[in-house]
């Protein structure tokens, strides 16, 4: 049980294109869910923390206008790289809180050319 | 601001003897800690939780060592595996699954035969 399923697994954008990656809990409602970015060989980067029906807060140094979080259900967050560069490339992973602890989603990597 | 830390970026192990991963941190408002293994571009499997109340907790072939007079804890595995072979990360929260995991800097784990 609680299970998150996170899409795309992998993608391609050009420069300059927006890219909205997916979260979905698939049996438990998710009213906290957590972004966090991997850059090669590099610790887990806690991005924003987003509660259902609220907006998004972001952690020190991150682009809230770049990287859009809509958690509008209790299934459902996204987060939306607008106008992807180079140095967006990277490997996105969510997570909601469940009740013995935190469950991740699979990650998606992100590769903008 | 790096409030948790995995000072050894890698450790070789002979397979059936003991692995020993560190973690220490600086924040002392966190109270519960969590060891993840992860594989690249996929999402962290968690091993083993400890609170703040404890100082040992133990799940088969794992055992977490928590000194909170040090903002010190430790994963011990025995015995190692090749299987366990993978990143080891630490992670810490201010409250257990309610509030953000901070990640450690991750620990390459290899086993050999």
């Amino acid at each position: 049980g609680a299970v998150v399923s996170q899409h795309p697994s992998r993608v391609i954008c050009k420069s300059g294109t927006s890219v909205k990656i997916e979260c979905r809990s698939l049996d438990f409602q998710a009213t906290t869910m957590f972004w966090y970015r991997q850059f090669p060989k590099k610790s887990l980067m806690l991005m924003a923390t987003s509660n259902e029906g609220s907006k998004a807060t972001y952690e020190q140094g991150v682009e809230k206008d770049k990287f859009l979080i809509n958690h509008a259900s209790l299934t459902l967050s996204t987060l939306t790289v607008t106008s992807a560069h180079p140095e967006d490339s990277s490997f996105y992973i969510c997570s909601a809180t469940i009740s013995y602890g935190y469950t991740f989603g699979s990650g998606t990597r992100l590769t903008v050319v | 601001d790096q409030q948790v830390k995995q000072n050894s970026p890698s450790l070789s192990v002979q397979e059936g003897r003991i692995s020993i991963l560190n973690c220490d941190y600086t924040n002392s408002m966190f109270d519960y800690f969590l060891w993840y293994k992860k594989y690249p571009a996929e999402g962290p499997t968690f091993l083993i939780s400890i609170s703040s109340i404890k100082d040992k907790n133990e799940d088969g072939r794992f055992t977490v060592f928590l000194n909170k007079s040090a903002k010190h804890l430790s994963l011990h595995i025995v015995p190692s595996q090749p299987g366990d072979s993978a990143v080891y990360f630490c992670a810490a929260s201010v409250s257990h699954n309610t509030d953000k995991l901070i990640f450690g800097t991750g620990t390459r784990l290899q086993v050999f035969p």
